[in-house]
């Protein structure tokens, strides 16, 4: 079945410091990988997606994520964390085969500490 | 924003009664995708509509059922309800036709079923 893994529930960091978020997901063909971001309050908002070509790619507010196709993985990246970043970050999956759905990971909650 | 609306924002419901939702897509999106994210959990998808048809289904029982409008707007609706149907439930447009594989979708803010 079609899966997709985040490592941490929850992640403390203080600011300014680095912050990195695993992803790996099941294998089932080629995919397209995504990092969504859920400020409290607000909606799902796409921080950065990884089609083809260069596996180092970079999205919104500062944040990177690289693809290992070796791995299934597509872990997310930010030097510096402000306390803005306080958020829940979800990886999604769209498997090609399956159509134009998303199947998620489970989540990590990222609480930053001033 | 994403331009996607849903109503109402919260619900609170019984255990066996009926719950309709509402979503508008993003101008010019003709898509419509339906997700149930549980508490701590991530969205699961429910289903997918394009010109007013389903286009694909989770691991979702018949109770949970949908509508695509000719404005593209959409409905969710929930038969029976169940405590574990207490979630968000999101909705998100998309654009197919583009000629790709995938067309990104745009989420609303979502509408917050409580069952009791």
């Amino acid at each position: 079945a079609q899966s997709v893994s985040q490592h941490n529930h929850h992640v403390i960091l203080s600011e300014a410091a680095s912050l990195e978020l695993g992803c790996n997901y099941s294998y089932g063909g080629t995919v397209n990988l995504f990092w969504y971001v859920q400020y409290p309050g607000q909606h799902l908002q796409l921080l950065l997606k990884y089609f083809s070509g260069d596996p180092l790619v970079k999205g919104i507010k500062g944040f990177e994520a690289e693809f290992i196709k070796s791995k299934f993985s597509f872990n997310l990246r930010k030097p510096s964390v402000q306390w803005s970043d306080t958020a829940e970050y979800f990886c999604a999956v769209n498997y090609k085969a399956a159509g134009n759905k998303l199947t998620f990971g489970g989540g990590t909650r990222v609480l930053v500490k001033p | 924003e994403t331009g996607v609306t849903q109503s109402p924002t919260h619900l609170i419901k019984t255990r066996g009664q009926q719950v309709t939702l509402r979503c508008s897509s993003q101008s010019g999106h003709n898509t419509v995708s339906w997700y149930q994210q549980a508490l701590g959990q991530g969205p699961q998808f429910i289903f997918q509509y394009y010109r007013e048809e389903e286009n694909g289904r989770g691991n979702f029982p018949p109770r949970f059922s949908g509508l695509q409008f000719p404005n593209y707007s959409s409905e969710l609706n929930v038969n029976a309800l169940e405590l574990d149907d207490s979630a968000l439930y999101l909705c998100a447009s998309s654009i197919t036709g583009q000629g790709s594989s995938y067309n990104e979708q745009f989420f609303g803010p979502g509408t917050r079923l409580t069952v009791l």
